[in-house]
């Protein structure tokens, strides 16, 4: 079946420090692949995403690119904020007969230090 | 636009007791789902619906059961609650387009506990 992996957290920077989290993941055919972000107390949002080999998602000077030769979709980040402080999940998405649900990874905790 | 909206949002059962979680969207999605997090094990999947009147199991639905009977709501039921199930709850909904790239959104989460 479908998985994901997670660099264990939690993860604690300076602000303006480089943020890298490690994701890899198994799963038959070609999944999308989407990150996810949680901020305190709500629910999940979308991040980026990244639908074939690749392809480079950004959103909010975040970035990752779906890596099919080594299964990975690293999200970095070139300098860090305060405000991005969150729970960060990455998720494959699996086939469409199986209502294209969602896997997630563990979740990296990630605390930004002024 | 309220997206997607979960009612409660916290709650407390004795273990035994029973309850539905409602969960509501408003963007005519398809897909709707129900995931319980839970600390360094992520979301996981308990059950979900690809349309109206149907429903099918997750990786953990055990315990659990759903209805959809109108396509903008989905509920989650405990039968007798065990404080194993205490969890955050999330429903999320998507777009179907024929692909599997659209975007979940999540309601912001019920807090239950089982004591």
């Amino acid at each position: 079946g479908n998985s994901v992996t997670q660099m264990e957290g939690p993860v604690t920077l300076s602000e303006e420090a480089f943020l890298t989290i490690n994701c890899t993941y198994t799963a038959t055919g070609y999944p999308s692949l989407f990150w996810y972000v949680q901020y305190p107390g709500e629910g999940l949002q979308l991040l980026l995403k990244a639908t074939k080999a690749d392809d480079k998602g950004s959103n909010k000077g975040f970035e990752a690119t779906y890596r099919k030769e080594t299964t990975s979709f690293h999200l970095e980040k070139g300098s860090v904020q305060v405000s991005d402080s969150a729970v960060y999940f990455c998720a494959l998405s699996g086939k469409l007969a199986s209502g294209s649900r969602l896997t997630f990874g563990e979740g990296t905790q990630l605390t930004v230090n002024p | 636009n309220a997206g997607v909206t979960q009612t409660p949002k916290f709650r407390v059962l004795k273990t035994g007791q029973s309850m539905t979680l409602l969960c509501a969207q408003d963007m005519n999605h398809e897909y709707m789902y129900w995931y319980r997090q839970d600390p360094g094990m992520g979301l996981r999947l308990i059950h979900y619906s690809v349309g109206e009147g149907t429903t099918a199991k997750g990786e953990v639905p055990d315990g659990y059961n759903v209805s959809r009977l109108k396509k903008q709501n989905f509920l989650l039921g405990l039968e007798s609650a065990a404080p194993s199930q205490t969890s955050v709850y999330f429903c999320a909904s998507r777009q179907d387009r024929g692909r599997r790239n659209t975007e979940a959104f999540f309601g912001q989460g019920t807090r239950l506990t089982v004591v």
